[in-house]
């Protein structure tokens, strides 16, 4: 099946620095790739959906100058969240969609300190 | 109103038995539908895809009612390994926005 790598799978950061998050289709283009929130014990929630060669479009509440979404390529887009703060420590999941299905990468927990 | 609606959980069964989870969407512009399992601490997986006609995949069985907006899951012969976290998720016609429910937890004890 179709593979999505998300890099790192885990950072901790200082409080106020940037983290970037990316998000590889490994063997397909995805022109749509999502990106999820999802704090514990809640489901996933959609931040931003990036269509390649565009600017991202943000969901309701999600600041974008905030949360960068770049998707430079098909096969690649990254999440950074800038000035980070502790209520940010979650997990952060991508997905990438191909012809029918979406397909997740592995997530990365990012803990503000 | 939340455009994805599930069951709240959790749902506690023992071995063997059959459970089902049921899902609504308020969105008419609905396109594709799917169910995925999530393990704790983990991305989730595609479970199997809800077609209109049904489909079957082994132990599962998915449902999915246009005119009702309703789509469903049932479990046969739960499995212990069957306890997870089971996401009903909608995408937008156009596959431009995918939309999660909350998920149900399900816990199938020996």
């Amino acid at each position: 099946g179709a593979v999505v790598s998300q890099h790192p799978s885990r950072v901790i950061c200082k409080s106020g620095t940037s983290v970037k998050i990316e998000c590889r289709s490994l063997d397909f283009q995805a022109t749509t790739m999502f990106w999820y929130r999802q704090f514990p014990k809640q489901s996933l929630m959609l931040m931003a959906t990036s269509n390649e060669g565009s600017k991202a479009t943000y969901e309701q509440g999600v600041e974008k100058d905030k949360f960068l979404i770049n998707h430079a390529s098909l096969t690649l887009s990254t999440l950074t969240v800038t000035s980070a703060h502790p209520e940010d420590s979650s997990f952060y999941i991508c997905s990438a969609r191909g012809d029918r299905d979406a397909f997740f990468g592995q997530g990365t927990r990012l803990t503000v300190v | 109103r939340k455009e994805v609606e599930q069951d709240p959980g959790p749902f506690n069964v023992p071995e063997g038995a059959t459970v089902a989870f049921n899902c609504t969407y308020s969105n008419s512009a609905s396109q594709s539908f799917f169910w995925y399992r999530q393990d704790c601490r983990k991305e989730p997986k595609l479970l199997m895809s809800v077609y209109s006609s049904g489909n079957e995949d082994g132990r599962f069985t998915a449902q999915l009612n246009r005119a009702s907006q309703y789509i469903s899951l049932l479990i046969r012969d739960s499995k212990l390994s069957d306890s997870a976290t089971y996401l009903c998720v909608v995408t937008i016609t156009g596959g431009f926005k995918t939309i999660f429910g909350a998920g149900t937890r399900l816990f199938v004890k020996a």
